[in-house]
């Protein structure tokens, strides 16, 4: 199947700082990426959707202005965690989508803000 | 995107069959029918999909019943590793938006030796 990839795989930073996860489709181009995230014991939670060239697209309860996303080319997505706190540590996962719809998924990013 | 039940957990002795069952009871005509597994600590795999045929592949077989309203995902010959938490997932499939994924709480299969 087509690779995603993520980076960095895990991440430690203080509180207050801004982290940036990268998520890269490796093997085709993705002009959508998806941004969720896992606390532990729980299942995945769509965050946004995130469009290349396009502003993303914010599920529900998740602050635009905390979780800042970028999708500048057919190939990468970033997700900005903003002024973090304790809170926000969490398992972040990106999926992309090939043509015909299946969704493939990076390997996680682990947050832990101290 | 219609809701899915899944039995919340599950064991299977090694070797043999895991039938993993889901209920998707207000599927719609254009929903498809995606099966992932999320290894612990990992991202989720997807496994297969279908509209209303049997599909199989080399993970899995699915069997969808005829009023599309169940479905049941077939791991031939379970191994250790297929221990994982299991998602069935309907949605409209195609394009862009088959990324978008709602999950449910999926069911956990405990492969034993």
């Amino acid at each position: 199947g087509a690779v995603v990839s993520q980076h960095p795989s895990w991440v430690i930073c203080k509180s207050g700082t801004s982290v940036k996860i990268e998520c890269r489709s490796l093997d085709f181009q993705a002009t959508t990426m998806f941004w969720y995230r896992q606390f532990p014991k729980q299942s995945l939670m769509l965050m946004a959707t995130s469009n290349e060239g396009s502003k993303a697209t914010y599920e529900q309860g998740v602050e635009k202005d905390k979780f800042l996303i970028n999708h500048a080319s057919l190939t990468l997505s970033t997700l900005t965690v903003t002024s973090a706190h304790p809170e926000d540590s969490s398992f972040y996962i990106c999926s992309a989508a090939t043509g015909v719809g299946e969704a493939f998924f990076g390997q996680g990013t682990r947050l832990t803000v101290v | 995107d219609a809701k899915t039940t899944q039995p919340t957990s599950m064991d299977c002795a090694e070797g043999r069959a895991a039938n993993l069952p889901c209920n998707h009871s207000t599927i719609s005509g254009n929903e498809y029918v995606y099966w992932y597994r999320q290894i612990h600590s990992q991202g989720p795999q997807y496994i297969i999909h279908g509209l209303k045929n049997n599909e199989t592949n080399e993970m899995a077989s699915l069997i969808i019943t005829e009023d599309r309203k169940s479905s049941t995902l077939i791991l031939p010959h379970a191994t250790l590793r297929d221990t994982a938490v299991y998602y069935c997932i309907v949605r409209v499939g195609g394009g862009n938006q088959g990324g978008k994924l709602i999950f449910g709480q999926g069911t956990e299969l405990s492969v034993k030796p």
